[in-house]
Order: structure tokens, then sequence, then C-alpha cells
């Protein structure tokens, strides 16, 4: 069935590091692709998305390309800041009618000053 | 800018009673969504309402029931409360377009703990 898979954390930076987080999905079709933040005691915000393949999604200095080929969608920062520290979601967009949504596990990172 | 709202923001119940947890948007979206959310095992989904007069089962729907009530208000019932119930609920919106799946809309959460 259709799923996601991502890297587990917790992930530690320094301010400043680049970061990836892993993401990889089995799907039949074409789905779309999101990342999620959700920072503590709140709920998850829409972060960025793809709706198909090579497109790339970018928000705050954030980016992730839809590879079809690899099924993947690993996010990248170029420098993380200490504001970033919160847990990413990966997420599949599936079902009859495209409203139903896959998450991962989530991605907890945390970045020192 | 409510967005989605969800009531209460926390509650402490004893195993067997009931309670319903409201949700409401205002971006008159036609698909909701409720979800709890478990360390380690990201968001699941409970029942979802593709559009105003239907409901349909998700991942993890037993011990749990849904009214669509409107458009806006979308509510999830515990009937009788068990500890393997305590977790963190979502509730979500999402537009329904063809076109590739909209992003979903999500509360703050309701913190839930079944003694």
């Amino acid at each position: 069935g259709d799923s996601v898979t991502q890297m587990e954390g917790p992930v530690t930076l320094s301010e400043e590091a680049f970061l990836t987080i892993n993401c990889t999905y089995t799907a039949t079709g074409y789905p779309s692709l999101f990342w999620y933040v959700q920072y503590p005691g709140e709920g998850l915000q829409l972060l960025l998305k793809a709706t198909k393949a090579d497109d790339k999604g970018s928000n705050k200095g954030f980016e992730a390309t839809y590879r079809k080929e690899t099924t993947s969608f690993h996010l990248e920062k170029g420098s993380v800041q200490v504001s970033d520290s919160a847990v990413y979601f990966c997420a599949l967009g599936v079902g009859d009618g495209g409203f139903k949504t896959i998450f991962g596990a989530g991605t907890r990172l945390f970045v020192k000053a | 800018n409510a967005g989605v709202t969800q009531t209460p923001k926390f509650q402490v119940l004893k195993t067997g009673q009931s309670m319903t947890l409201q949700c409401a948007q205002d971006m008159n979206h036609n698909s909701m969504y409720w979800y709890r959310q478990d360390p380690g095992m990201g968001l699941r989904l409970i029942y979802y309402s593709a559009s105003e007069g239907t409901t349909d089962k998700g991942e993890v729907p037993n011990g749990y029931n849904v009214s669509r009530l409107n458009k806006r208000e979308f509510s999830l019932r515990l009937e009788s409360a068990a500890p393997s119930q305590t977790s963190v609920y979502f509730c979500a919106s999402s537009e329904l377009r063809t076109g590739g799946n909209q992003p979903q809309h999500f509360g703050d959460g309701t913190r839930l703990s079944i003694l």
C-alpha cells in the first residue's frame, strides 16, 4: 500500500549548518508530496509542496524536489537557525478525489546556537 | 484568521467516561479529518469527511464516532474512554479539488489523558 518513510531523529545541528532530512515514498499513480512542520504545542503547518515529478517546492529557505525515479522528496536547507527547531513531517497525498494524506513518523530537529 | 479551532485544548477523563471533541473551520473547506498523534508514530487518521454529509473510517476508528454537523463543524466522540486513547488529537480541513491533493490545515490540538 501507500506509505512514507523518513529518517529517524532527532537530528542535532549547529546554527548555520546544512540540513537534509530524507524522505522516500511508495505509491501508485502520481501523488502530491508535502513537508509539514510542527512547533511545540501547535498543530502541523504546511511548509512546502510539489504536485508532479521534477517540481521543486520551496519556502523560508527550505527546498525539496519531487524525484519520481528515486521515489524521494528530501528536505534541504542551506543554513539552519535556532528558530527552525521543530518536528518535520513528510506526507503523501493519495486517494480518490485527491484528499487523503499519509504522514511519515516525523523527524525532530534541534538547532544549537 | 481563526482557521481551524478545536475545543477543548486539554482534558482529563476517567476510564469509561464519554466526551466529544469539537472542531470548526472558517475556510469553507469541503473535507475535514480527525487524527491522533502518539510519540514515534506520526499522525494516524481516525475518521474523515470528504464532504458535508459523508464520513468514512480511517486507519484507527475503533472506539470513536464522528458527526459532520454542517460544512464548518466535525466532532469526534469517545463513547467509553480507555487509557489507550490517551493522545493528542488534531482536526484538519482541506479543499476538495481535482488536479492534485490539497494541503491540510490543522488546529492546535486537544491533549487528552485517560486515567
